[in-house]
C-alpha cells in the first residue's frame, strides 16, 4: 500500500488565488519531499523537508511537516496557469527510497 | 545540474519482443538509480533500485526476469522489459539520486512511454 495519501486528489482554481495540498503519512520519516509532474512528463523536485524541520519555503511554495500529525502540507501562493500540474509528496522512509502518494492535479484557470 | 536523461521518449513495440530503456545521469556520478512504473493517472510506483556494479534489488511483486536492470557504470543503468505484453504499456521513470546540502535528493528523468500492440 502506498505510504502517502494525497488530499484533495483534484484541485480546481482561478489565477491568482492561493492551492494548498495535503499529505498523509503512516511510518516515521528521514525526510518527505514534493514533486510536480506535467502531464505526460517527469518529475520535477520541488522542495525536501527534513523530519526535524517544520516548514520550508521556496519561492511561491511554502511546506510544512508535522510529524506527530505524520503529515504535510504544500502551498502555491498566487497561483499561475503554468503551475497546472500533478503534485506528489514522497517519503524517504529509509535507504534512500521514495514511496510516493497518489498525488493531486491541480488545475489553475487563467 | 542534476540532468538525468531517458532513451527513448516513447517506443511501439509489438507482444513478445524486448524493449531496452536507457537511463542516464548527464552531469553526476549516481551509485544509485531508480526505476518506477506509473499509470495513466495514477502515481509512481517503485519496481526496483540500481545499484552500480552489483545486483539490482526489485520491489515485491515485480518480476526480476521479466524487467531486467542493469546498472553498468555511475552514469547509466538500463531497464529491459522481456516478452512484452499489452499489460506492460506503461509511462517508465528512472531516477539518479544525489547527497545534496538537504539531504539525498531524486532527479527525475523525462520518462519513458512504452506501448505495446
Amino acid at each position: 500500500s502506498q505510504q502517502g495519501e494525497e488530499d484533495p486528489q483534484a484541485l480546481s482554481i482561478q489565477e491568482g488565488e492561493n492551492a494548498t495540498m495535503n499529505c498523509s503519512y503512516k511510518t516515521s520519516i528521514n525526510n518527505l519531499q514534493w514533486y510536480r509532474q506535467n502531464s505526460g512528463r517527469g518529475l520535477v523536485h520541488l522542495i525536501l523537508i527534513r523530519s526535524n524541520e517544520r516548514e520550508k519555503h521556496s519561492g511561491r511554495l511554502r511546506v510544512t511537516l508535522d510529524t506527530s500529525k505524520k503529515s504535510s502540507s504544500l502551498l502555491i501562493t498566487a497561483s499561475r496557469a503554468a503551475d497546472t500540474a500533478s503534485y506528489f509528496c514522497a517519503t524517504d522512509v529509509a535507504g534512500n527510497k521514495l514511496t510516493f502518494g497518489g498525488g493531486t492535479r491541480v488545475l489553475v484557470k487563467p | 545540474g542534476a540532468v538525468v536523461s531517458q532513451h527513448p521518449s516513447w517506443v511501439i513495440c509489438k507482444s513478445g519482443t524486448s524493449v531496452k530503456i536507457e537511463c542516464r545521469s548527464l552531469d553526476f556520478q549516481a551509485t544509485t538509480m531508480f526505476w518506477y512504473r506509473q499509470f495513466p493517472k495514477q502515481s509512481l510506483m517503485l519496481m526496483a533500485t540500481s545499484n552500480e556494479g552489483s545486483k539490482a534489488t526489485y520491489e515485491q511483486g515485480v518480476e526480476k526476469d521479466k524487467f531486467l536492470i542493469n546498472h553498468a557504470s555511475l552514469t547509466l543503468s538500463t531497464l529491459t522489459v522481456t516478452s512484452a505484453h499489452p499489460e506492460d504499456s506503461s509511462f517508465y521513470i528512472c531516477s539518479a539520486g544525489l547527497l545534496a546540502g538537504a539531504g539525498y535528493e531524486q532527479y527525475f528523468g523525462p520518462g519513458t512511454r512504452l506501448t505495446v500492440t
